[in-house]
């Protein structure tokens, strides 16, 4: 079965700072990649999906990952927070034969400080 | 422009009642989830369904039913409902195979 490891529970940065979110997945074929964020009190939105191509894949709002096969890894970054990236996180893996099931990960929260 | 629309927001119930969460969408979406949110466990997938009159278990299928009877409506039930399904229940769609609209959530209590 496939799983989603995101390490950091909670992170705490200061307005312009950059950020990287990690995420480790697990999973013996081939996978698509998903980050998605939870704005407080809205509901969730797909921020960037990796299926095929270029491993380095951009996002709305400056965001962007990096698909590294070889640690497994799905790592979120953004050059400069701003105090609106305050947010819930969520990085998820789906097999990418037949209907997928998506597998997300616990989330990390991230509080930017103005 | 409406989305994914949930109902109810809130509920509580007793244990051992029963209760049916809504979910309607409007983009035509052929794919549509129940999920779960729990402090510390993520999204977890309850039931999909990936067309009109098809229904699939997700990870936590137990303790819920779910009725695809169109395209535009996906419910989920709750027969008898226990404290450990205390829980945020999101619905969502998509063309696809994979979750990218999703609702405002249902926050369901039972005591």
């Amino acid at each position: 079965a496939q799983s989603v490891s995101q390490h950091n529970h909670h992170v705490i940065l200061s307005e312009a700072a950059s950020l990287e979110l990690g995420c480790n997945y697990s999973y013996g074929g081939t996978v698509n990649l998903f980050w998605y964020v939870q704005y407080p009190g809205q509901h969730l939105q797909l921020l960037l999906k990796y299926f095929s191509g270029d491993p380095l894949v951009k996002g709305i709002k400056g965001f962007e990952a990096e698909f590294i096969k070889s640690k497994f890894s799905f790592n979120l970054r953004k050059p400069s927070v701003q105090w609106s990236d305050t947010a819930e996180y969520f990085c998820a893996v789906a097999n990418s034969g037949g209907y997928q099931k998506v597998t997300f990960g616990t989330g990390t929260k991230l509080q930017v400080i103005p | 422009n409406a989305g994914v629309t949930q109902t109810p927001k809130f509920q509580v119930l007793k244990t051992g009642q029963s209760m049916t969460l809504q979910c309607a969408q409007d983009m035509n979406h052929n794919s549509m989830y129940w999920y779960r949110q729990d402090p510390g466990m993520g999204l977890r997938l309850i039931y999909y369904s990936a067309s009109e009159g098809t229904t699939d278990k997700g990870e936590v299928p137990n303790g819920y039913n779910v009725s695809r009877l169109n395209k535009r409506e996906f419910s989920l039930r709750l027969e008898s409902a226990a404290p450990s399904q205390t829980s945020v229940y999101f619905c969502a769609s998509s063309e696809g195979a994979q979750p990218q609209h999703f609702g405002d959530g249902t926050r369901l209590s039972i005591l």
